[in-house]
């Protein structure tokens, strides 16, 4: 079955830190991969999205994230954390289901910045 | 890319009372529309997604329907709300068509059933 797992609920980093947040996907073929970040009480904001071609994808804010089809392993990175990154995390994959463009969601990880 | 509204942004019921929340996108036509619920630590669960006007389909069996009465308009309801009813509530939207793409989403309804 198609599946998402983000193994870490919460995670702490100092600011200035690297961050490295961890995403497996169990998935039947080439799977189009995507992060999205919410801030408390807001909706979800498109971070980066992987469909094809080079495996390691740039996003917004610094962020980046490397497609590792061996490890089944999509992990989301940055050089440098901000206190302004602290929101939760989330991992998505599709399409699932009818193919009508749905995605299954991991549970999120949430990230704290300590200043 | 497309932008969601939703509204409102937060909303008291009582347990028994109706409920309608509603969707609309912007920058796009005929659009994949999705009605997700939110819990603490659980993630989002799809509730309800729409190809078209008119066309629903239901993910989780619950107390809740949506309908789609034109083409960038997502409502949810309930006739009758539940404790178990009360969470975050985001609407979003997505290319049609067959293949996943982006999905966009609104800024979210908290509701509160008491």
């Amino acid at each position: 079955a198609q599946s998402v797992t983000q193994p870490d609920i919460h995670i702490t980093v100092s600011e200035g830190a690297s961050l490295e947040l961890r995403c497996n996907y169990s998935y039947g073929a080439t799977p189009y991969l995507f992060w999205y970040v919410q801030s408390p009480g807001q909706g979800l904001q498109l971070l980066l999205k992987y469909f094809s071609g080079d495996t390691l994808v740039q996003g917004i804010k610094g962020f980046e994230a490397e497609f590792k089809r061996s490890q089944s392993s999509f992990n989301l990175r940055k050089p440098s954390v901000h206190w302004s990154d602290a929101a939760e995390y989330f991992c998505a994959v599709g399409p699932y289901g009818g193919s009508q463009g749905n995605l299954i969601f991991g549970k999120g990880t949430k990230l704290s910045v300590k200043p | 890319s497309q932008t969601i509204h939703q509204w409102p942004a937060t909303l008291v019921q009582p347990v028994g009372s109706p409920l309608s929340l509603e969707c609309t996108v912007e920058g796009t036509s005929n659009p994949n529309l999705y009605w997700y619920r939110q819990a603490a630590g659980r993630g989002l669960q799809l509730l309800f997604y729409s190809v078209g006007i008119g066309q629903i389909s239901s993910e989780v069996p619950q107390n809740l329907s949506a309908s789609r009465p034109q083409d960038r308009q997502f409502i949810l309801s309930s006739k009758k709300l539940l404790l178990s009813d009360s969470g975050f509530y985001l609407c979003a939207g997505g290319p049609g068509g067959r293949r996943a793409d982006t999905q966009y989403f609104g800024p979210g309804t908290r509701l509160t059933v008491l």
